[in-house]
């Protein structure tokens, strides 16, 4: 258990459909990473927050959002679903933002249909 | 760009034999490696990590990995894998930020009793 938590863990959802995901960090970090893993593109690295604020970004849509509260869990949502969104999402968090271990969270599998 | 190859997708080997997983990397400066292993319905999980110093790199459950700057690899070796090693493996190339990293396409591990 890395101490990083996920929910839902299972999503189905319909095209055009918005979700939200949640992850709670592990106690004591301040960096959030979410990342999409998908048969067709891999692990991508989706975006950052550390302390709050966005710290990175990769090959997030602009469908997609993100946010870091002030008790350190984030939320990722996804709008205007599509069939190619279908994919395993992880939540990693780590103690700051530059290169410390990134503990990963079980994902959430979302299904679009 | 950077960039990350894994050779080869699925890797079979007997229980008890050495293993090595390949990985090469692209990157413009000093990067950072790391080896990640996800097991089936996990998340990932950080194995070992090179940043500087010493090229042989030691980790967790028994694994090690080389960094050779002049062929740009950094491959994953174990002398002896155990039923409990098979899983799918990622290795990463990242610079100062670690959430931009970027992962190769995986290898997946079978062990043959």
């Amino acid at each position: 258990d890395s101490g990083v938590t996920q929910t839902p863990k299972h999503l189905i959802t319909a095209t055009g459909q918005r979700v939200t995901l949640r992850c709670s960090p592990r106690s004591g970090d301040l960096s959030v990473y979410w990342y999409q893993q998908s048969l067709d593109q891999g692990l991508q690295f989706l975006i950052q927050y550390y302390n709050g604020e966005e710290r990175a970004k990769g090959n997030i849509l602009e469908r997609f959002s993100a946010q870091q509260f002030p008790d350190l869990h984030s939320e990722l949502n996804l709008s205007s679903l599509e069939l190619g969104d279908s994919a395993l999402y992880f939540c990693a968090s780590s103690l700051g933002g530059r290169q410390e271990t990134q503990y990963f969270g079980p994902g959430t599998r979302l299904l679009v249909l | 760009a950077q960039s990350v190859t894994q050779p080869d997708i699925h890797i079979t080997v007997s229980e008890g034999a050495s293993l090595e997983l390949r990985c090469n990397y692209s990157y413009g400066a000093t990067p950072y490696l790391f080896w990640y292993v996800q097991s089936p319905g996990q998340g990932l999980q950080l194995l070992l990590k090179y940043f500087s110093g010493d090229t042989l790199v030691q980790g967790i459950k028994g694994f090690e990995a080389e960094f050779k700057r002049s062929q740009s690899s950094f491959n994953l070796r174990k002398p002896s894998v155990h039923w409990s090693d098979a899983a799918e493996y990622f290795c990463a190339v990242g610079g100062t930020n670690a959430g931009k990293s970027t992962f190769g396409d995986g290898t997946t591990l079978t062990v043959k009793p």
